[in-house]
């Protein structure tokens, strides 16, 4: 069965500084990739997606993420963090189609001033 | 304005009764998701319908029944509640699959004392 992992709970940056959130999958096959993020009493929103194509992909607000089937990661970068970036990143993996997606259990991100 | 609108945004419960959570899309998608988010574990797929129609099924439980009267709405009926139950209850939609962007409501905090 697919899985996604989110070693970091918590992670802490200072304002301005570059961000690495990361993800692990475990599936067979070639996976479709997602991250969400969920700011506070929000529902979770879609920051980026990957389909089997170019490894790097863009999302908004400055974040970008790059596939690696090799070491079966799926890592969120920002080269510089905002106050308002402070939520809950989500990595998800889905086999395609109309499967369902499952979530890791996501990662907390602080914003130091 | 919020597009998926869930109803109410908590519920406090007691043991043994039942809860009707709704669920209502004006983004005109024609599949509609439920999702639940717990303190033990990461975000779990429930269901997930398309044009009104049951396509997926991961919660084991029959306590736990949607109902779709209109195309756009997707309800969440939960019987015999259990202090387990208690999470947050996410409503999610999208034009087509799950791989489609997925729409979120900002949930259901459901407390089963």
């Amino acid at each position: 069965a697919q899985s996604v992992t989110q070693p970091d709970a918590r992670v802490t940056v200072s304002e301005g500084a570059s961000l690495q959130l990361r993800c692990k999958y475990s599936y067979f096959g070639t996976p479709y990739l997602f991250w969400y993020v969920q700011y506070p009493r929000q529902g979770l929103q879609l920051l980026l997606k990957y389909y089997p194509g170019d490894p790097v992909v863009q999302g908004v607000n400055g974040f970008e993420a790059e596939f690696s089937k090799s070491n079966s990661s799926f890592h969120l970068r920002k080269a510089s963090v905002h106050w308002s970036d402070w939520a809950v990143y989500f990595c998800a993996v889905s086999m395609g189609g109309a499967d369902r997606l499952t979530f890791g259990k996501g990662t907390q991100l602080i914003i130091q001033p | 304005d919020p597009k998926i609108i869930q109803k109410p945004k908590y519920l406090v419960a007691v043991t043994g009764s039942e809860k009707i959570l709704i669920c209502e899309q004006y983004l005109g998608h024609n599949a509609m998701y439920w999702y639940r988010q717990s303190a033990k574990k990461p975000l779990e797929f429930m269901f997930s319908y398309s044009y009104q129609k049951l396509m997926d099924n991961q919660t084991a439980s029959s306590r736990f029944q949607p109902q779709s009267s209109k195309k756009n709405h997707l309800d969440l009926q939960i019987t015999a509640l259990k202090p387990d139950d208690s999470a947050t209850y996410f409503c999610a939609s999208s034009q087509e699959g799950a791989n489609e962007r997925l729409f979120f409501g900002h949930g259901t905090k459901l407390s089963v004392l």
